[in-house]
């Protein structure tokens, strides 16, 4: 199957401050992303669609303002986090691909 | 319209045992189903999917048996290993859509020896 990486792998911030997570697929161009969050113990939740070369398209109730992303490339996606506060710590993952969708390892957030 | 409900929430098999998972969805427009499965702190790995024109597909030690007319579908795991230990997820979605997969809650399945 298609690979998707995602850097970086786990990140520690302060409250205030802003995390910018990359992801990548690395062996098939994909004009569409999708961005998810997950809890633990849960099942994951859409955060966003993301389109290369257009704005991303968000899921009800995910702010945008908070979330930003940006599609630059048919290889990367890039999910900022802005002003993170301790309820944005999650386990952020992205996914690409058509009608098979390739996750990537995941990105641990934690905001102290 | 948009869930898929996923059961059992967890699931104990002994080795060699036949876990199955089952999924079942309300919206008719849903055409492509697959099954992930995820470790502790990793992605969702792509174990096997299924189309509706077809009943049961099979990829090594994975089933999906699939019934369209009742709207649901399963994933049975044959010669279960402490290995398969994982949660299991099932997903729909429609194709020339958006491409979003509606995601199940999750199956935690555990594997002893």
């Amino acid at each position: 199957g298609a690979v998707v990486s995602q850097h970086p792998s786990w990140v520690i911030c302060k409250s205030g401050t802003s995390v910018k997570i990359e992801c990548r697929s690395l062996d098939f161009q994909a004009t569409t992303m999708f961005w998810y969050r997950q809890f633990p113990k849960q099942s994951l939740m859409l955060m966003a669609t993301s389109n290369e070369g257009s704005k991303a398209t968000y899921e009800q109730g995910v702010e945008k303002d908070k979330f930003l992303i940006n599609h630059a490339s048919l290889t990367l996606s890039t999910l900022t986090v802005t002003s993170a506060h301790p309820e944005d710590s999650s386990f952020y993952i992205c996914s690409a691909g058509r009608r098979e969708q390739y996750f990537g390892p995941g990105t641990r957030l934690t905001v102290t | 319209q948009q869930q898929v409900k996923q059961s059992p929430q967890s699931l104990i098999v002994q080795k060699g045992g036949i876990p199955i998972i089952n999924c079942a969805y309300e919206n008719t427009a849903f055409d492509y189903f697959p099954w992930y499965q995820q470790f502790p702190g990793k992605g969702p790995a792509l174990l096997i999917a299924i189309r509706p024109d077809v009943s049961e597909k099979k990829e090594g030690r994975f089933t999906i048996s699939f019934n369209k007319s009742a709207k649901q579908f399963s994933l049975h795991i044959m010669d279960s290993q402490p290995g398969d230990s994982a949660t299991y997820f099932c997903a729909a979605s429609i194709q020339g859509g958006s491409e979003k997969l509606v995601f199940g809650k999750g199956t935690k399945l555990t594997v002893n020896p």
